[in-house]
């Protein structure tokens, strides 16, 4: 059940923020915006996640528009490191259904020098 | 170690097979979690433990799935009858479960090749 879209691809030069659309419209009252990244041949990680609020730790900053119905990543200073697919989900964080993240394709982001 | 570990890295095997495939999750960490990851795609679920418990089997494809956590840390994910369809990297994740931190840790994946 796709419950995020994002945009297949993007580009960012070396240094520059790197801002990630995701567009959550049917999101729920209980449901948190995720964000994983994913670099080639690992496994995802983990990057930074919200509820209603801006969120910011060392990674990034997770910037939720009042509607809760789109949200953005921002890298603030994007490395050649952070190329990767990063993947915005949405997910309850109770009850049994609290391990079915839905990961969808994700945005391929290519940090270029 | 500190992180979620998988084995092993790689299997080959041939259609018609049994495999197991392993994780250790970080350590105090109830929840675990198993996702496979086809080319191309992302990652999609399979199972969800609480402890030894699966508080979640939807993700499984079919019988010939199926996953054990008998003392709430190691799980082994169990696979019949292989079939070519089954090729993929299986991906284990943990986390600390519903009354601590949610943020999954994943380990590298077992990538299996069924021929």
């Amino acid at each position: 059940d796709a419950k995020t879209t994002q945009p297949p691809s993007m580009d960012c030069a070396e240094g520059r923020a790197a801002n990630l659309p995701c567009n959550h419209s049917t999101i729920s009252g209980n449901e948190y915006v995720y964000w994983y990244r994913q670099i080639h041949s690992q496994g995802p990680q983990y990057i930074i996640h919200g509820l209603k609020n801006n969120e910011t730790n060392e990674m990034a900053s997770l910037i939720i528009t009042e509607d809760r119905k789109s949200s953005t990543l921002i890298l603030p200073h994007a490395t050649l490191r952070d190329t990767a697919v990063y993947y915005c989900i949405v997910r309850v964080n109770r009850g049994s259904t609290l391990g079915r993240l839905y990961f969808g394709r994700g945005t391929q982001l290519t940090v270029w020098p | 170690g500190a992180g979620v570990s998988q084995t092993p890295s790689n299997k080959v095997t041939e259609k018609g097979k049994y495999v197991e495939l392993r994780c250790d999750p970080i350590s105090g960490h109830t929840a675990l979690y198993w996702y496979r990851q086809s080319l191309g795609q992302g990652p999609e679920f399979l199972i969800y433990f609480q402890g030894t418990g699966a508080a979640d089997d939807s993700g499984l494809p079919n019988d010939r799935f199926f996953a054990v956590r008998p003392e709430g840390s190691v799980s082994t994910l169990k696979i019949q009858r292989t079939e070519r369809g089954d090729s993929a990297v299986y991906l284990c994740a943990s986390s600390l479960g519903p009354t601590g931190g949610t943020e999954a840790f994943f380990g590298q994946g077992t990538r299996l090749t069924v021929v």
